[in-house]
């Protein structure tokens, strides 16, 4: 079946430092890839997301691109900040359904 | 800015016990949904909901439990007899527009089941 792949966390950094969190996807058909994080004490927030092979997705300095040929959507960020100290979730949904598949978070904590 | 709410934020029943979560979807979108999460383990999907009645739902999503939207703003998840792996975070979603995978999330309902 469809399915995400995440990086185990938690994933400790120190701020400044460049950030990339590993997804990788299985699908059975041709998916939108999405980019979900969760704060403390909040619900899921969609933070970028991609539709199609080779685009990048970006938001709050936060990039991704869809790469088919691998089946990945690796999160990177340039320069983390303590604010950024969160659940990451990668997630895929199929072109005509309404179900997203998530993946099992990566906690990311940065330290200052 | 509209939000996703859900009731309680925390319940502790007993084994063979009916729940009931509730959330208020944002007051426009059209999509609903359940998505559980088991300490430590995936955000399963466990159903969809969209004009009174279910799109998808997963395996999960047995006997045992019925999703309803008994007055145009309250979506509810009721689980008939708990069991101790019911235990987890339930979380509501809503959706404006199909197939976007955009969804708004509520902060989740903690299970816990004794």
């Amino acid at each position: 079946g469809d399915s995400v792949t995440q990086m185990e966390g938690p994933v400790t950094l120190s701020e400044e430092a460049f950030l990339t969190i590993n997804c990788t996807y299985t699908a059975t058909g041709y998916p939108s890839l999405f980019w979900y994080v969760q704060y403390p004490g909040e619900g899921l927030q969609l933070l970028l997301k991609a539709t199609k092979a080779d685009d990048k997705g970006s938001n709050k300095g936060f990039e991704a691109t869809y790469r088919k040929e691998t089946t990945s959507f690796h999160l990177e960020k340039g320069s983390v900040q303590v604010s950024d100290s969160a659940v990451y979730f990668c997630a895929l949904m199929l072109w005509g359904y309404q179900k997203v598949t998530f993946g099992t978070g990566t906690k990311l904590q940065v330290i200052p | 800015e509209p939000e996703v709410t859900q009731t309680p934020s925390h319940q502790v029943t007993q084994m063979g016990q009916e729940v009931i979560l509730r959330c208020v979807p944002i007051s426009n979108h059209l999509y609903f949904y359940w998505y559980r999460q088991i300490l430590g383990q995936k955000v399963e999907f466990l159903v969809s909901f969209y004009n009174n009645e279910i799109s998808e739902k997963s395996e999960i999503f047995d006997d045992q439990f019925s999703v309803e939207r008994p007055d145009g703003s309250n979506f509810t998840l009721k689980i008939r007899s708990t069991k101790l792996e019911d235990s987890a975070m339930y979380f509501c979603a809503s959706s404006g527009l199909a197939g976007t995978g955009e969804l708004f999330f509520g902060e989740g309902s903690r299970l816990t089941v004794l």
